[in-house]
């Protein structure tokens, strides 16, 4: 069974762009999350969703936004992108919003901000 | 203010003896408890995990503990090996209102088992 899936790998935008980030969950999760992680930090909690639905939101500025799709796969937007927002992004599926003890991780998108 | 602390970045072990990583947390309010392992280039995996109701758990060669009052829990591996070499993170889970958990993850301790 495929595991969970991100694209790009890697991406490389500069200062004032807009990026946008895939994620495909696997086969049968409703629930996908997104974290960043920072160099040197652990993950950061940024959205949680679960049947198309926002079930939670980390403390993270408007400039970032999500969205799942009927088929559950799941994009995360950010605009207006700083030098700080360099990091590695995660995404994480599960099979409902309570299942947080068995999310399993995509190997991420590693974006660098010019 | 982080709720979830890994104090030491770094560990290093013999191969066949005891790890020992550490995690403090501060939020009360956290009901569960996990450990994930990350090699680079790969999402974190979960290893093991406990629920704040026990003390103990064990999955083969790892074991967390819990200590409540401490707001303290440990993953031992024994023995260690090799291929345990890797970022451990210390992650909790709080119910966030909504519908909703958030995991919290401390920043990791590296752990290098040498053979």
């Amino acid at each position: 069974d495929a595991g969970v899936t991100q694209s790009p790998t890697h991406l490389i935008k500069t200062r004032g762009q807009h990026v946008t980030l895939r994620c495909s969950p696997i086969s049968g999760h409703k629930s996908v999350s997104w974290y960043q992680q920072v160099l040197g930090q652990g993950p950061q909690f940024i959205f949680q969703y679960y049947e198309k639905e926002e079930r939670g939101r980390g403390n993270f500025p408007d400039r970032f936004s999500a969205r799942q799709f009927p088929n559950y796969s799941s994009e995360l937007n950010v605009n207006a992108l700083l030098l700080g927002d360099s990091a590695l992004y995660l995404c994480a599926s599960s099979l409902d919003w309570s299942a947080y003890n068995e999310q399993f991780f995509g190997p991420g998108t590693r974006l660098t901000v010019l | 203010d982080q709720q979830v602390k890994q104090n030491s970045p770094s560990l290093s072990v013999q191969e066949g003896r005891i790890s020992i990583l550490n995690c403090d947390y501060t939020n009360s309010m956290f009901d569960y408890f996990l450990w994930y392992k990350k090699y680079p280039a790969e999402g974190p995996t979960f290893l093991i995990s406990i629920s704040s109701i026990k003390d103990k758990n064990e999955d083969g060669r790892f074991t967390v503990f819990l200590n409540k009052s401490a707001k303290h829990l440990s993953l031992h591996i024994v023995p260690s090996q090799p291929g345990d070499s890797a970022v451990y993170f210390c992650a909790a889970s709080a119910y966030s209102g909504a519908g909703s958990y958030q995991l919290t993850f401390g920043k990791g301790t590296k752990l290098s088992v040498i053979p």
